[in-house]
């Protein structure tokens, strides 16, 4: 197996644009998945298979890889997206899930 | 769709913690799914447990040196979780999740128990 690194943290302003890394994976890397995760809330699936959205994610999530680096980009950034961030992906033989240590993204 | 857990609260060092998935909305004994148990302990991130499929067949996180096991009950509709010989380090919120068959994301969670391993 291997592990998967994300920045402990993450500082924007509101209006700003809020990237998040993800790095380590397996080569070839499989496809990664980010969640939100709000304070006493269950994770939420924000984006999927790399870039896709699930429906009712708002557009200034995006998701983007290169090389063994993936990253989600939060856009415009809202005070209600102060959440901890997890990147998660699978094992080569995509039998086991894989979680990121988690980005805590703090609105200032 | 409803996923409900249920676990005793508070357990011993030693014993063994057994937690259900109950689950409204979506049948557990049906091909479209498969279901997960992921863990945080307070304060830390998130660690995947383990999935089981429709069949009963799992898979779980080699990390966790074979003391978890999950099963399925379709009567109930509730698929299960057991960690045994539990240490203060199991101490976590437990999570159930559902996934589409083919797919590798959890796309929908439960709201979560707290098991505390305590003496």
């Amino acid at each position: 197996s291997y592990e998967l690194t994300q920045p402990p943290s993450v500082s924007v302003s509101p209006g700003q644009t809020a990237t998040i890394t993800c790095s380590g994976y397996a080569s070839p890397r499989p496809y990664s998945y980010w969640y939100q995760q709000r304070a006493g809330q269950p994770p939420s699936l924000v984006i999927y298979k790399d870039t896709e959205r699930p429906s009712g994610i708002p557009e200034r999530f995006s998701g983007s890889a290169s090389g063994t680096t993936v990253t989600l980009t939060i856009s415009g950034v809202l005070a209600e997206d102060e959440a901890d961030y997890y990147c998660q992906s699978t094992d080569s033989t995509e039998t086991y899930m894989i979680f990121g240590g988690g980005t805590k993204l703090t609105v200032l | 769709v409803q996923l409900q857990e249920s676990g005793p609260g508070l357990v011993k060092p030693s014993q063994t913690v057994s937690l259900t998935c109950a689950v409204s909305g979506a049948y557990v004994g049906g091909g479209d799914y498969y279901w997960s148990w992921i863990r945080q302990a307070p304060g830390k991130g998130l660690e995947w447990i383990g999935k089981i499929y429709y069949n009963g067949d799992t898979a779980y996180n080699p990390s966790l040196d074979g003391r978890v096991s999950m099963s399925l009950d379709t009567n109930t509709n509730q698929f299960s979780l057991k960690v045994y010989s539990v240490t203060a380090a199991d101490t976590a919120t437990f999570y159930c999740a559902r996934s589409y068959s083919g797919s590798h994301n959890l796309g929908f969670w439960g709201h979560g128990t707290l098991v505390t391993v305590s003496s």
